[in-house]
């Protein structure tokens, strides 16, 4: 079964720290994907990113940069310079990459609720 | 225009009446998804479909039953709702031909009293 932890419940920064927010993941396929959402307080969904399990690649966009390390079942989240309008519920999720059966369900973690202050 | 609906965005019943909560999407996707958010608990699926008339169970589907006449909306009923499903519903679609993601509605509050 998958299963997504998100450890840390709530974060508080002072505007323009960097924060990184931890997510860990269990799965027993191979091929997979993993994703970040965030919730801002207005409640939607806003999709970040999106990692294939083949591409360990960084990524940066902005002030946002992703590490996704296999080795240790991680894909954590950093922003950079924070700001005030970060402040929202952050999830990480994970799904199965197949096309049939269980492919494109996502298992999401249970969130983190940064605050940046000023 | 939003490319997932969802109808309503609130709602206010009372225990035992029936509800339905009802997503529209414009993306052309063929797969949708209902999911439930708790606090402190994440998202958790409801069901899915991957197809019209196709209807496969989530992680929490007692309580719950959902529709797919036609491939842009995707319905969710709750037949005797209950305290406990009170909730933030959200309806999702995605499309297997371009991988994985999935694109929310914003989101249905029920309360029920």
């Amino acid at each position: 079964a998958q299963k997504v932890t998100q450890a840390q419940t709530e974060i508080s920064v002072v505007e323009k720290e960097d924060v990184t927010l931890d997510c860990v993941y269990e799965t027993r396929d191979t091929t997979y994907y993993l994703f970040w959402y965030k919730q801002p307080p207005s409640g939607e969904l806003v999709f970040l990113i999106r990692r294939n399990s083949f591409d360990e690649q960084n990524e940066i966009s902005g002030r946002y940069s992703w590490n996704f390390q296999k080795s240790t079942s991680s894909f954590n989240f950093t922003i950079t310079a924070s700001q005030v309008v970060d402040s929202a519920v952050y999830f990480c999720a994970l799904s199965e990459a197949g096309l049939t059966g269980g492919g494109n369900k996502l298992t999401f973690g249970t969130g983190t609720q940064l605050k940046v202050e000023l | 225009d939003a490319d997932v609906t969802q109808t309503p965005r609130n709602r206010i019943t009372k225990t035992g009446k029936r509800i339905m909560l009802e997503c529209s999407q414009t993306k052309g996707h063929d797969r949708m998804y209902w999911y439930r958010q708790d606090p402190g608990l994440g998202l958790r699926l409801i069901y899915y479909s991957f197809d019209v008339k196709d209807i496969n169970k989530g992680e929490i589907s007692d309580g719950y039953s959902v529709s797919r006449q036609a491939q842009a909306k995707f319905s969710l009923s709750l037949e005797s709702a209950i305290p406990n499903q009170t909730a933030l519903y959200f309806c999702a679609t995605s499309d297997h031909r371009t991988g994985n993601e999935q694109f929310f509605g914003p989101g249905t509050r029920l309360t029920v009293l």
